[in-house]
């Protein structure tokens, strides 16, 4: 099974910051990565696929990038509505799809 | 718009049975694959099972396998998870999700909890 590492598990930023979380995947996965927003007591919600596509609908200050085993995903200046938790996804390698452990982001 | 909502989630003892449900609504059921993804409280995400269109082909999480059944009811516009030899680690919000191909998952359900306790 493909094992995705996300760092860091948390973040704390303050409105407007830059924010960077980074995916690792154990073997190369081209560009098959999602990321998803989970806010608490919701659902994940799909943000990025194929690594850099933004899904319809979600603000242009998030963004991906990546290939192979080495992915980011970038909150170019974080709102309030942004602090929620992050996770990755590989679909390169099925079964099993495979989520990263998560990155926390909170306000500082 | 586009919906998906679980049911059947609850409170079972340890080797317990229980089928959970998720209607699907505002789109052409039939035409997608769907999925069961998991949360265990505090925890991360965990992929559970997988159910091609026409149902014809099912994959487990190997820790579910043998004890989960996926199936789908495409006249009723329905998914379910048949939960068996249930144990305290099931224990988890379950999520169905709609397959976007290749195999990103949205949207998601709103989720049942499921908890596995004596």
């Amino acid at each position: 099974d493909i094992q995705m590492t996300q760092s860091p598990s948390s973040v704390s930023a303050s409105v407007g910051d830059r924010v960077t979380i980074t995916c690792r995947a154990s073997q190369g996965i081209s560009s098959w990565l999602a990321w998803y927003q989970q806010k608490p007591g919701k659902a994940p919600k799909l943000l990025i696929y194929a690594a850099s596509s933004l899904q319809s609908g979600v603000p242009s200050r998030f963004s991906g990038s990546g290939s192979g085993t080495d992915f980011t995903l970038t909150i170019s200046s974080l709102q309030p509505e942004d602090f929620a938790t992050y996770y990755c996804q590989q679909a390169n390698s099925f079964p099993p799809v495979t989520f990263g452990g998560g990155t926390k982001v909170e306000i500082k | 718009e586009v919906q998906l909502v679980e049911s059947g989630g609850g409170l079972v003892q340890p080797g317990g049975s229980l089928r959970l449900s998720c209607a699907a609504s505002g789109f052409t059921f039939s035409s997608y694959e769907m999925n069961w993804v998991r949360q265990a409280p505090g925890k991360g995400l965990e992929w559970v099972s997988y159910i091609s269109s026409s149902g014809s082909t099912i994959y487990y999480a190997d820790s579910v396998k043998g004890r989960f059944t996926i199936s789908r009811d495409n006249a009723k516009n329905s998914l379910y998870l048949q939960m068996n030899s249930l144990r305290a680690e099931d224990t988890a919000v379950y999520y169905c999700a709609r397959t976007r191909l290749p195999l990103w998952f949205d949207p998601w359900g709103q989720g049942t909890l499921v908890t596995v306790s004596s």
